[in-house]
């Protein structure tokens, strides 16, 4: 496919279980970046990757939160000890990274709704 | 912390008519501002961008203004039809090392009727 791609779609946790959401980015994007979106809200950022520096992680809400892109494609977002508050949707984008070269557009995943019980 | 806002959050406008969708940034760094459409179900969806060194930009059907004095930004859609009805949101980027990271405004629900 030529979009982003995330999975599950619907993931149902119960609360103090850890969860991996996966995405896959746009083949030859360098950038990938993560975002939460609780209903009728709007985008909130977690983490950005460029290439090989060092992730952006400023937006991370807690220490139970971390994410990895191996290879520079596949990202996992994990969620330890899960709690009520962390159902949302996560979105997953991507973007060609480099500033001139449509760094900003970024192409957004169908994202993976989590429910914690 | 600084953030993007937007005035309305909803809009009800009939088939044909314009529609003007409106937003309040309030980090002067910014230089950067992206307009998203997002539809039940789905992901955010890229519409148009603009940087600060431009006050307009127009795409198909579709023209974003940037009023750097009073810090807003507006999306105008030309002849609304059904299939417009969704959330926009608007974005921005403050630049600097993290110049890919968006803030996003809470989103405005345009519902257009037939």
């Amino acid at each position: 496919g030529a979009g982003v791609s995330q999975s599950p779609s619907n993931k149902v946790t119960e609360k103090g279980k850890d969860v991996e959401l996966r995405c896959d980015p746009i083949s030859g994007h360098t950038a990938l970046y993560w975002y939460r979106q609780s209903l009728g809200q709007g985008l909130e950022f977690l983490i950005y990757f460029q290439g090989n520096s060092a992730p952006d992680k400023s937006g991370l809400p807690s220490d139970r939160f971390s994410a990895e892109r191996t290879g520079g494609s596949v990202s996992t977002l994990t969620i330890q000890r899960t709690q009520q508050e962390d159902s949302a949707v996560y979105l997953c984008a991507s973007s060609a990274g480099a500033v001139g070269q449509g760094a900003y557009e970024q192409y957004f995943g169908p994202g993976t709704r989590l429910t914690v019980t | 912390g600084e953030s993007v806002g937007l005035h309305l959050p909803t809009l009800s406008v009939q088939e044909g008519d314009n529609s003007i969708i409106n937003c309040a940034y309030s980090n002067s760094a910014s230089d950067y501002f992206i307009w998203y459409k997002q539809e039940s179900g789905k992901g955010p969806q890229f519409i148009i961008d603009i940087r600060s060194n431009m006050d307009k930009r127009q795409g198909q059907r579709v023209t974003v203004l940037l009023n750097k004095t009073v810090k807003h930004l507006s999306l105008q859609i030309a002849a609304t039809q059904p299939g417009d009805s969704a959330v926009y949101f608007c974005a921005e980027n403050a630049g600097g090392t993290s110049y890919g990271k968006l803030t996003f405004g809470q989103g405005t629900i345009l519902t257009v009727h037939p």
